[in-house]
């Protein structure tokens, strides 16, 4: 089955506009995280916005926000006043559980690319 | 830098062949993993460690081992290569405990295999 899901495989948007990438999650665990990554063409994985499942409050870093619905198992990523440097692949990725040795699986979705016009 | 190291960044190899992929971290930290990634597929779990000894098995372990002797390394083998493994390779590393949730990803090694 699959853990996380991106049901959007491109995404076109015009500068200075907000965009909203989807994901969707699937886990029986209490304690799980939630991340985004964005990975220009250059190749590098980026960090950008991370969510614990036991968080009251939405992430926010900068431009970045997570809208984070638990009962929908859902963890959008909302991009505000997009830049042409936004152009990318965006993974969303989830991280399960914390077992006693601290091993915790970090699994991915398939990604969006997201490309900004001006 | 501190940082994630991968080597080589590109290798081309005949089937058949072997190799070793090498991940080197400097941050002490305990998790390490290795991640392909294919396109249309995201990135996958090949194989992961918590520290020096242990090691386990992610969503795609087939044709390649691993080991972690120490703390800083965790190299990937493929011992027989298969053009099925060409790829993009992903080593990752992060601390562990509640207190850390971040994960350094390397740069990557782009392999090809004819």
């Amino acid at each position: 089955a699959q853990k996380i899901t991106q049901t959007q495989p491109g995404m076109f948007v015009q500068e200075k506009e907000a965009v909203t990438l989807d994901c969707t999650y699937d886990t029986s665990d209490p304690s799980y995280g939630l991340f985004w990554y964005k990975q220009p063409s250059s190749g590098e994985m980026i960090f950008l916005i991370y969510q614990g499942s036991y968080d009251q409050q939405n992430a926010t870093e900068g431009r970045y926000s997570l809208n984070f619905q638990k009962a929908r198992k859902s963890a959008n990523l909302v991009i505000s006043a997009s830049q042409l440097g936004d152009s990318a692949m965006y993974f969303c990725a989830m991280r399960e559980g914390l077992r006693r040795d601290g091993a915790q699986k970090l699994v991915f979705g398939q990604g969006t690319r997201l490309t900004i016009n001006p | 830098n501190a940082g994630v190291t991968q080597t080589p960044k590109f290798q081309v190899l005949k089937t058949g062949q072997s190799m070793t992929l090498q991940c080197a971290q400097d941050m002490n930290h305990e998790y390490m993993s290795w991640y392909r990634q294919d396109p249309g597929m995201g990135l996958r779990l090949i194989h992961y460690s918590v520290g020096a000894g242990i090691t386990d098995q992610g969503e795609v372990p087939n044709g390649y081992n691993v080991s972690r002797s120490t703390t800083e390394d965790f190299p990937l083998r493929l011992l027989l290569a298969a053009p099925s493994q060409t790829s993009v390779y992903f080593c990752a590393s992060r601390a562990l405990g509640r207190g850390n949730y971040g994960y350094t990803f390397g740069s990557g090694t782009r392999l090809t295999v004819v």
